[in-house]
């Protein structure tokens, strides 16, 4: 059984740019959640998908996107980037209906 | 407004002995509440959770409890070990269908040898 895999570990943007974060789920789990840490606190929701589509959503604007797949994987995509933006971004999945998420390893990624 | 609060940074503890992690909630609809631990360069790892209908869970050294009326939960390690130093966060989700999770700041814990 594969765990939550991320990539990529590390990317370096510059203010204005896109970014594309990827997810691989653990196996046989449905639902992704993505979650945004900056340095010296704890995650933050984004969002989280279910069936390709979204199923909740924080407080984070509408340049924060996302997709799900049919094999569960999934992307985090960020339009416009700004300096605040630069963090460590964990993807979590789980099955649907369960409460424990399982995350993977993060893409760290740093704003210019 | 921090809904889930660990108040202390950071905490060293001899090993052997007991180390208490607090947290800390303020949202009264939370009903789940999860232990994680994460080491430098690696995602959080699920530790042991509790569901607001115990007022306690046992794994092995790890020991959570919930104190609904005071808002409150613990996780006490016995005994501790130099392999659990790291940073643990708790986190607390409503059973809105999303269960999204909010994580409190977390708390380094140090097990000196």
């Amino acid at each position: 059984e594969t765990g939550v895999t991320q990539s990529p570990t590390h990317l370096i943007k510059t203010r204005g740019q896109q970014v594309t974060l990827r997810c691989s789920s653990q196996s046989g789990h449905n639902t992704v959640s993505w979650y945004q840490q900056a340095l010296g606190q704890g995650p933050q929701f984004i969002f989280q998908y279910y069936r390709e589509e979204e199923n909740g959503r924080g407080n984070f604007p509408p340049r924060f996107s996302g997709l799900q797949f049919p094999n569960y994987s999934s992307e985090l995509n960020v339009n416009a980037l700004e300096l605040d933006d630069s963090a460590l971004y964990l993807c979590a999945s789980s099955l649907k209906g369960a409460e424990t998420q399982y995350f993977g390893p993060g893409t760290r990624l740093l704003v210019l | 407004d921090q809904q889930v609060k660990q108040n202390s940074p950071s905490l060293s503890v001899q090993e052997g002995r007991i180390s208490i992690l607090n947290c800390d909630y303020t949202n009264s609809m939370f009903d789940y509440f999860l232990w994680y631990k994460k080491y430098p360069a690696e995602g959080p790892t699920f530790l042991i959770s509790i569901s607001s209908i115990k007022d306690k869970n046992e794994d092995g050294r790890f020991t959570v409890f919930l104190n609904k009326s005071a808002k409150h939960l613990s996780l006490h390690i016995v005994p501790s070990q130099p392999g659990d130093s790291a940073v643990y966060f708790c986190a607390a989700s409503a059973a809105s269908g999303t269960y999204k999770y909010i994580f409190g700041t977390g708390t380094r814990l140090k097990v000196l040898a």
